[in-house]
């Protein structure tokens, strides 16, 4: 398979909690995405990061990128129920097609 | 702007039947790709074009078939519908084809 890793599959807060949920990715990469799919609805695109910038901040997100450990970080800072959501990473590892993780489900709980 | 947009919603075939999910977008994309989402698996790359009349293969592209005639649309034709392409499809266009993807709201097919 194709496909990147994250990692936890499933996290579970209360509102005000941050959390934070990993990728991990097998070959090089120029860029790395997140995007979030709240039930039912098409991915949303949350942030890029390209492979020469280490920590990206978008209002209450920050990704980090560490390409010696082929690994990155989504933290969501003060959690709100509106969150709630499955979070997917996209690298362009292969070239010419994004191939996504499985997801991160968030649950943020009020 | 509409965006993206994907027809039908929801749709239940039998095994053997054909049809096309359409897919249209509005941004002037030159890029469009075909995705299906199967639980716990993310998202797999079906086909995917890089402009009118230009299309190529994904990851997952047997029994599925596209082309691409004009800058806005970008239907996916399934030829004889199996179980195993019982999936939630997505299309998705860019400016770059492994930039910032804009997602239609997907079409949920079941082939019994």
């Amino acid at each position: 398979s194709q496909q990147g890793e994250e990692d936890p599959q499933a996290l579970s807060i209360q509102e005000g909690e941050n959390a934070t949920m990993n990728c991990s990715y097998k070959t090089s990469i120029n860029n790395l995405q997140w995007y979030r799919q709240n039930s039912g609805r098409g991915l949303v695109h949350l942030i890029l990061i390209r492979s020469n910038e280490r920590e990206k901040h978008s209002g209450r997100l920050r990704v980090t990128l560490d390409t010696s450990k082929k690994s990155s970080s989504l933290l969501i800072t003060a959690s709100r129920a509106a969150d709630t959501a499955s979070y997917f990473c996209a690298t362009d590892e292969y070239g010419n097609k994004l191939v996504f993780g499985a997801g991160t489900i968030l649950r943020v709980k009020s | 702007n509409a965006g993206v947009t994907q027809t039908p919603k929801f749709q239940v075939l039998k095994t053997g039947q054909s049809m096309t999910l359409q897919c249209a977008q509005d941004m002037n994309h030159e890029y469009m790709s075909w995705y299906r989402q199967d639980p716990g698996m993310g998202l797999r790359l079906i086909h995917y074009s890089v402009g009118a009349g230009i299309t190529d293969q994904g990851e997952v592209p047997n029994g599925y078939n596209v082309s691409r005639s004009t800058t806005e649309d970008f239907p996916l034709r399934l030829l004889s519908a199996a179980p195993s392409q019982t999936s939630v499809y997505f299309c998705a266009s860019s400016q770059r084809l492994t930039g910032e993807q804009f997602f239609g709201p997907g079409t949920r097919l079941t082939v019994l």
